[in-house]
Order: structure tokens, then C-alpha cells, then sequence
């Protein structure tokens, strides 16, 4: 079955840095990955998505890309704020398949 | 648009008792999904329902752990009986049909089993 590993486990940035979180996946059958951003005591919010028929995905100061031959995709946060602080999860998953989610990335973003 | 709710929101029991939690999904959405959160990591599929049927329960511990979906809406979990390994986070979340349709999370039942 699919297995997703999520790097770093925590990553602190100054506001104004940019921050990269990256994730790997086993099954090449793979074909959604969608970022999710969890609040201390919330629920996780989708924050962007990829399908595997493109490389690359942006929303204003978030991007997401998926390089298919190495199977792994990767969050950028560019000009972060201290309100970007929270747990990231990346996720794959195919078509018909559950989500697999990754093991999460703690971001703090000092001002 | 209402989201997906909950409840209850926290729930303590001891080990051995039993407990269910309730989810009702976004309007219109086909697909029912319930996670299990433990602190410090992500959300692992205990259940997904389409309509009221049960796609994948691969994950779900079937001697203590039941779901139904009876009329294709709101949906139980039921944990009976409760293990301190069961201490978690339930999260219940809907889509519109598929799996690569956008999951919209609940607000979580968090579950302390003494």
C-alpha cells in the first residue's frame, strides 16, 4: 500500500523567510496530493492540491510541486507570517484509494 | 455553507466503557470519511462510507470499533469497549463524491480513555 514520508518534522523561519517542506511517496499509481494546514485544536483545512497531470501549482504565497519520476512533492510558503504557524500534512492518494497522509511538519514562524 | 459537525467535542471515559460519536457531513456530499488522530500524527482512515455504503474499513479494528451510515447522511462511531490506546482525536470529514474531490474536515471529537 501507499506510504508517505513527510521531512522536516519541525522547521522554524523568521517572518518575511521563506519555508519548504517536502514529501515522498511509494505508489507510482499515486495521482492527487493535496496540503493540508491543522491549528493547534482545529481541524485540518485544505490549503492547496496537486493532480498529477501538472508540475507545479501556486496560490498567491503558497506552491505546491510534484516531480512524478522522483515521486515526491514539495510545499513552498514564500514571505511567511507569523499566522502561517501551524502542523502541515501532505497526503497521496489515487482516484479510487484512501488518503494516506504524511506524519505532519510543525511550523513556527518568529517575528 | 454549513461545514461538517461533530459531537461531542471531548469525551473522557475509562477503559472498557463504550462511547459513539456522532458526524454530520456537508450537504450533498456522496462520501463520509472518519479518521483517527493521535498526538503527533496525521489523520490515519478508520472508515469511509459512500452513500450508505462502506467502501474501506481496511483500518478499522472491527472487535471493538462500528460505523453505519444508515440513510446515506449522518453517520455513528462507536467504540465498545474503549482501550487507553484509543485516546485520539476522531475526525469525521465529507466530499462531494471522490476520494481526489476537496475533504472537508470537522472539528474533531477528542477521546481521553483513563
Amino acid at each position: 500500500g501507499e506510504n508517505v514520508e513527510q521531512h522536516p518534522s519541525t522547521l522554524s523561519v523568521q517572518e518575511g523567510d521563506s519555508a519548504v517542506i517536502k514529501c515522498t511517496y511509494s505508489d507510482s499509481a499515486s495521482n492527487y496530493f493535496p496540503w493540508y494546514k491543522q491549528e493547534l485544536g482545529k481541524r485540518p483545512q485544505l490549503i492547496i492540491d496537486i493532480r498529477s497531470n501538472v508540475g507545479e501549482k501556486k496560490d498567491q504565497r503558497i506552491a505546491v510541486t510534484l516531480n512524478k519520476t522522483a515521486k515526491h512533492f514539495s510545499l513552498h510558503i514564500t514571505e511567511t507570517q507569523p499566522e502561517d504557524s501551524a502542523v502541515y500534512f501532505c497526503a497521496a492518494s489515487m482516484k479510487t484509494d484512501k488518503l494516506i497522509f504524511g506524519t505532519g511538519t510543525r511550523l513556527q514562524v518568529f517575528p | 455553507e454549513a461545514g461538517v459537525a461533530q459531537s461531542p467535542r471531548y469525551k473522557i471515559i475509562e477503559k472498557r466503557q463504550s462511547v459513539a460519536f456522532w458526524c454530520n457531513p456537508i450537504s450533498g456530499h456522496a462520501t463520509l470519511y472518519w479518521y483517527q488522530q493521535i498526538l503527533g500524527q496525521g489523520p490515519k482512515l478508520l472508515i469511509q462510507f459512500q452513500n450508505n455504503g462502506v467502501v474501506d474499513d481496511s483500518q478499522l479494528p472491527k472487535d471493538r470499533f462500528s460505523a453505519e451510515r444508515l440513510k446515506g447522511v449522518d453517520s455513528t462511531l462507536k467504540i465498545q469497549p474503549a482501550k487507553l490506546e484509543d485516546s485520539a482525536v476522531y475526525l469525521c470529514a465529507s466530499s462531494l463524491d471522490l476520494v481526489t474531490d476537496t475533504q472537508y474536515f470537522g472539528p474533531g471529537t477528542r477521546l481521553t480513555v483513563l
